[in-house]
Parts: C-alpha cells; sequence; structure tokens
C-alpha cells in the first residue's frame, strides 16, 4: 500500500526554540495533504489541510502563525512548531490522499512526537 | 458537529478470544464509517469501512456493521491472534475525518 513517512520521529527542543517535521508521500503523489495533533489517550484533532502550491486551511482555534505549514510539492508537506513552549507538546501526525486516489483513501503516517523543555 | 466515541482501552486479552470494541457517533447526514488500527511505531491504516446503513465491513477477520437505528459500528473479531495488538480508531467522514479517542488491544500468547 500507499507509505508515508515522517521526519523526526520524535524531538525534544528548548522553549522558544522552532521545530519543522517532514512528511513525504514515498510512492505516490499527494494533493492534499493533513496534519493532525494527539494529545494523550484523545483523539487524532485535525489541525489543518494543505492542498500543494496553495495556502493551507486551518482549523478553528488553531494560531496559523505559530504552525506553518508548507506543501511545496506533490510529496512533501512540513510543519512548522515556531517559538515553541512546554503546552505544544504533543504527537504530530500527517496524513495524505493520493491525487488519482478515491476521495475517502487517505495514507497516514507514523507521527512524530515533539517534547518542548 | 460530528463526534465519535468508542470504547476506553487497554484491553488485554488471550489468544483466540473474542474481541468487541464499542463505537458510536454523533453525526449529521448520513457519514461515511471507519476502522484505522495503527501498529506498533507504524501509521494508521484503513482496516475497514462502511458507507451506508446496514453494510458490513469486513477485513482480516475483523468485521462491523453500519447500525444507523443506534448510530454505532461496533468492531468484532472472533479469533485474535497476537499479531493483532494494536491501538484500534473508529472514525467517521462527514466531510472531514473525526476520529475516536483509540482503543489499545494487547493480545497474550
Amino acid at each position: 500500500g500507499a507509505v508515508v513517512s515522517q521526519h523526526p520521529s520524535w524531538v525534544i527542543c528548548k522553549s522558544g526554540t522552532s521545530v519543522k517535521i517532514e512528511c513525504r508521500s514515498l510512492d505516490f503523489q499527494a494533493t492534499t495533504m493533513f496534519w493532525y495533533r494527539q494529545f494523550p489517550k484523545q483523539s487524532l484533532m485535525l489541525m489543518a489541510t494543505s492542498n500543494e502550491g496553495s495556502k493551507a486551511t486551518y482549523e478553528q482555534g488553531v494560531e496559523k502563525d505559530k504552525f506553518l505549514i508548507n506543501h511545496a510539492s506533490l510529496t512533501l508537506s512540513t510543519l512548522t512548531v515556531t517559538s515553541a513552549h512546554p503546552e505544544d507538546s504533543s504527537f504530530y501526525i500527517c496524513s495524505a490522499r493520493a491525487a488519482s486516489g478515491r476521495r475517502e483513501t487517505q495514507y497516514f503516517g507514523p507521527g512524530t512526537r515533539l517534547l518542548v523543555l | 458537529g460530528n463526534s465519535v466515541t468508542q470504547m476506553e482501552g487497554p484491553v488485554t486479552l488471550s489468544e483466540e478470544a473474542f474481541l468487541t470494541i464499542n463505537c458510536t457517533y454523533t453525526a449529521t447526514g448520513y457519514p461515511s464509517l471507519f476502522w484505522y488500527v495503527q501498529y506498533p511505531g507504524e501509521g494508521l491504516q484503513l482496516l475497514l469501512k462502511a458507507t451506508k446503513a446496514d453494510d458490513k465491513g469486513s477485513n482480516k477477520g475483523f468485521e462491523a456493521t453500519y447500525r444507523k437505528e443506534t448510530t454505532s459500528f461496533h468492531l468484532e473479531k472472533g479469533s485474535v491472534q497476537v499479531s493483532d495488538s494494536a491501538v484500534y480508531f473508529c472514525a467517521l467522514r462527514g466531510g472531514k475525518l473525526s476520529f475516536g479517542a483509540g482503543t489499545t488491544v494487547t493480545v497474550r500468547a
């Protein structure tokens, strides 16, 4: 099946620094990528939807200036957590929808665990 | 808005035991329903889905039936294996995907 990778798988950073997480579709082209955030024992919460070459659409309550999303190519999207603080510590998961696939087919990455000290 | 509530875990079973994970939903309209599975160290994978009432999704011995009258989509497997140890997420699509909190299942040999 289709594969989505994320890098890094986990990261520890100091408060105030920025962290970039990459999401790649390895064997297909993704016109749409999604970024989710998951707190312990809670649901995946959609943060934003990005389409290749256009600005991301953020969900209500998600700060677009804090969580910068770039979807520069059909195989790569990045999420940058700017000026990270301990409350940004979480598990971030990306998902990609194939350009030629059915609307309901989303492939998920393994997630990136972020710990802000 | 749309929401999904699923059985809290963790669930620990012996091999060949019967597994049920309850899932109920709240949605407007007629959403599609899904079960995703996440094995250790991997991304979520679609396990099965149902797109309309009374549909039964099935895969790898797992089944779930879309019950509109009870707004439920319970996941069942008659005889689990150690390899079924994973986190299971119930989800619905009414525009975008909405997930339950996930249920961790551990199967012991």
